[in-house]
């Protein structure tokens, strides 16, 4: 079975600064996909940024980016120029590749924006 | 373009009593998604749906748990009888048949078992 650790509970950062999240995930599966999304105080999930493993390029998605270290199985996200509505839950997700589409998460950050 | 519909937002209800969880997929999108959030256990998939067929059901919980695709725009969850560790955060998804991968959320369903 797939598990997906985020250890950082919680973070802060000022509003403008760069702060990375940390996602590490166990699997022994070669094709998988990685995910985060983003949980604001609404509760609606949006997803951040997807990576597909075969993929040795990192995804990027305007001033969100991830460190994708496949043999480290780390998959961090680097928010840059951070913005008082990034604020919010941010959950690391894991799917296995193939016919099978669950989505796996891990446990949450909570990352605060301060102005 | 509207998004994955979740209706009630929120559901009080009391133990024993029997409730429904409505979700209407994103126009297109043939596969359907049921999640449960919890504090303790997190995110977690109950069930999911291709073509309005179940797929994996191993994520519910247990036989008071079911859920029904009676077409591709429309899916419910039942609980019955319900009871207070079912309180929890209910989100349903969507994704389209080409980009099967990506899961799109709706605003899920708050319910809380008295």
């Amino acid at each position: 079975a797939q598990t997906v650790t985020q250890s950082q509970p919680e973070m802060s950062v000022q509003e403008a600064e760069t702060v990375t999240l940390s996602c590490t995930y166990d699997t022994s599966e070669n094709n998988y996909y990685l995910f985060w999304y983003k949980q604001p105080p609404s509760r609606q999930m949006i997803l951040v940024i997807r990576q597909e493993a075969y993929k040795q390029q990192n995804a990027t998605e305007n001033r969100f980016s991830v460190n994708f270290q496949k043999a480290a199985k780390s998959f961090s996200l680097k928010i840059s120029d951070s913005q008082l509505g990034d604020t919010a839950m941010y959950f690391c997700a894991f799917m296995k590749g193939g016919s099978n589409y669950k989505l796996t998460f891990g446990k949450g950050t909570l990352l605060t924006v301060n102005p | 373009d509207a998004g994955v519909i979740q209706s009630p937002r929120h559901e009080v209800t009391e133990m024993g009593q029997e409730v429904t969880l409505r979700c209407k997929p994103i126009s297109g999108h043939n596969s359907l998604f049921w999640y449960r959030q919890t504090m303790m256990r997190g995110l977690e998939l109950l069930i999911y749906f291709n073509n309005n067929v179940p797929i994996d059901d191993s994520g519910m919980p247990e036989d008071r748990f079911s859920a029904k695709m009676p077409n591709a725009s429309f899916s419910t969850l039942k609980i019955q009888p319900s009871e207070p560790r079912d309180s929890a955060v209910y989100f349903c998804a969507s994704s389209f048949e080409k980009r099967i991968d990506t899961q799109y959320f709706g605003p899920g369903t708050r319910l809380t078992v008295l």
